[in-house]
């Protein structure tokens, strides 16, 4: 048990498909990120929440949008993505990014 | 934009060799992080070093930030096969929101 739970594990999703992953932490912290890992590339970020308000948005496609309801929870909703866009994507969280993050077991995401 | 160069890339080894891994910038940190990636799995944070020169130890996992706060390196003594893994370096600034992490270290030890 990490602290950080993201579902489903593993997702296969069509080009057209609408489909959302969910982050769930009960650590109390109070920001939340999403980041994208391809194979030989860094960690991407791709947003970041304080206290439930976008901070960052590092120039993502719009077929990415995320929802942060509460401080507990994350969201990634996709549509219309790209084969590209397949990869593991890693949700964390953090108190004091300084001290580090909390990840997630990350959701594999396959785009046909 | 700031960037991490972890060296090697890959590293595959025999049981009971040491090794060093690096993390190398040229902008200065105030933090920096190391995490350890095993498939299928998100990154564990091992350590995180803010001054200076610091020397922390894990059992044979031993972590050195540089004096002037932009390199680091991850020393393991006498490597088992259950270190085997992505090792990632990562490193915050007061300015930014996030951390931004290297391409990291894949370690292979075998038995």
């Amino acid at each position: 048990e990490t602290g950080v739970t993201q579902t489903p594990r593993h997702l296969v999703m069509g080009m057209t498909n609408k489909k959302s992953l969910k982050c769930e932490q009960h650590l109390g912290h109070n920001a939340m990120y999403w980041y994208k890992q391809s194979a030989k590339k860094p960690l991407e970020l791709m947003f970041v929440y304080s206290l439930e308000e976008r901070v960052e948005n590092n120039s993502v496609p719009s077929r990415f949008s995320p929802e942060c309801p509460n401080s507990s929870h994350l969201f990634l909703h996709l549509h219309t993505l790209q084969p590209e866009d397949s990869a593991l994507y890693l949700c964390a969280s953090s108190q004091d990014r300084l001290r580090g993050y909390t990840f997630g077991s990350g959701t594999r995401l396959t785009v046909v | 934009t700031q960037l991490l160069e972890q060296s090697p890339q890959f590293l595959s080894i025999q049981e009971g060799e040491n090794l060093t891994v690096y993390c190398n910038s040229s902008s200065v940190f105030s933090s920096l992080q190391w995490y350890r990636q095993e498939p299928g799995e998100g990154p564990v944070l091992l350590v995180t070093v803010v001054t200076g020169g610091e020397v922390k130890k894990l059992k044979r996992l031993t972590f050195q930030f540089g004096d002037a706060r932009k390199d680091s390196s991850l020393h393991i003594t006498a490597a088992q096969p259950g270190d085997t893994g992505l090792y990632l370096c990562a490193g915050a600034n007061q300015a930014g929101t996030a951390l931004i992490f290297g391409k990291g270290t894949t370690l292979s030890v075998s038995s």
